[in-house]
């Protein structure tokens, strides 16, 4: 199984401030990047990808990536309660498969 | 246009019995995936199907095994069930290049073995 390693938080963060979502890759061959978010009892929505180096920017999301440290990194700005969900880094092999960190829990302190 | 659907919503099931799930992929969508995901973890690779023949598997025992049907659609059977294959399975369905789209998840399917 492809290694993505991610901090399992919890990460707690007021209204309005930046979240930072950190998340590394052992498949050095990767070629694209995805952030889902899962809500408790839901299943995963994407909500970014990105496959070349440098920011991706959609609405309040960044999405980062350095194929050379082989980290990807996802910032939400202005973050609201409604953020509170579990991040979740995949990455997509040569072959066509996803595969997934075990997520990171993000509370929005209102 | 019509998402990944997943049945049944929920299932309990005994240890040592066997259980299949299915799932209908997205329109347009040739690939499907599935996970498991137990409670607090994330989703753990199970295999893929793509034209009818498994690309990919994960660490998963033969016991898990796999169907997909030409309309794309998609069976995931578990024989021989233990306590730990308790988990929410999810199906996701992809185009074939999936390295702009990414997957579309099911609402997944609740396994609980007793």
């Amino acid at each position: 199984q492809k290694e993505v390693e991610q901090n399992s938080g919890p990460l707690s963060v007021p209204e309005g401030a930046i979240a930072s979502l950190n998340c590394t890759y052992s498949d050095r061959g990767s070629q694209s990047f995805f952030w889902y978010r899962q809500y408790s009892g839901k299943s995963p929505e994407l909500i970014m990808s990105i496959y070349s180096n440098g920011d991706k920017e959609d609405g309040r999301f960044t999405a980062q990536l350095n194929k050379a440290s082989q980290y990807v990194s996802l910032l939400i700005r202005d973050s609201q309660p409604s953020d509170s969900a579990t991040y979740l880094c995949a990455v997509l092999s040569g072959a066509n498969n996803l595969f997934f960190g075990t997520g990171t829990r993000l509370t929005v302190i209102p | 246009e019509t998402g990944v659907t997943q049945s049944p919503t929920h299932l309990i099931k005994t240890r040592g019995q066997q259980v299949t799930l299915r799932c209908s992929s997205q329109s347009g969508h040739n690939t499907v995936s599935w996970y498991q995901q137990a409670l607090g973890q994330g989703p753990q690779f199970i295999f893929q199907y793509y034209r009818e023949e498994e690309n990919g598997r994960g660490n998963f025992p033969p016991r898990f095994s796999g169907l997909q049907f030409p309309n794309y659609s998609s069976e995931l059977n578990v024989n021989a069930l233990e306590l730990d294959d308790s988990a929410l399975y999810l199906c996701a369905s992809s185009p074939r290049d999936t390295r702009f789209y990414g997957y579309t998840f099911g609402s997944g399917t609740r396994l609980t073995v007793v």
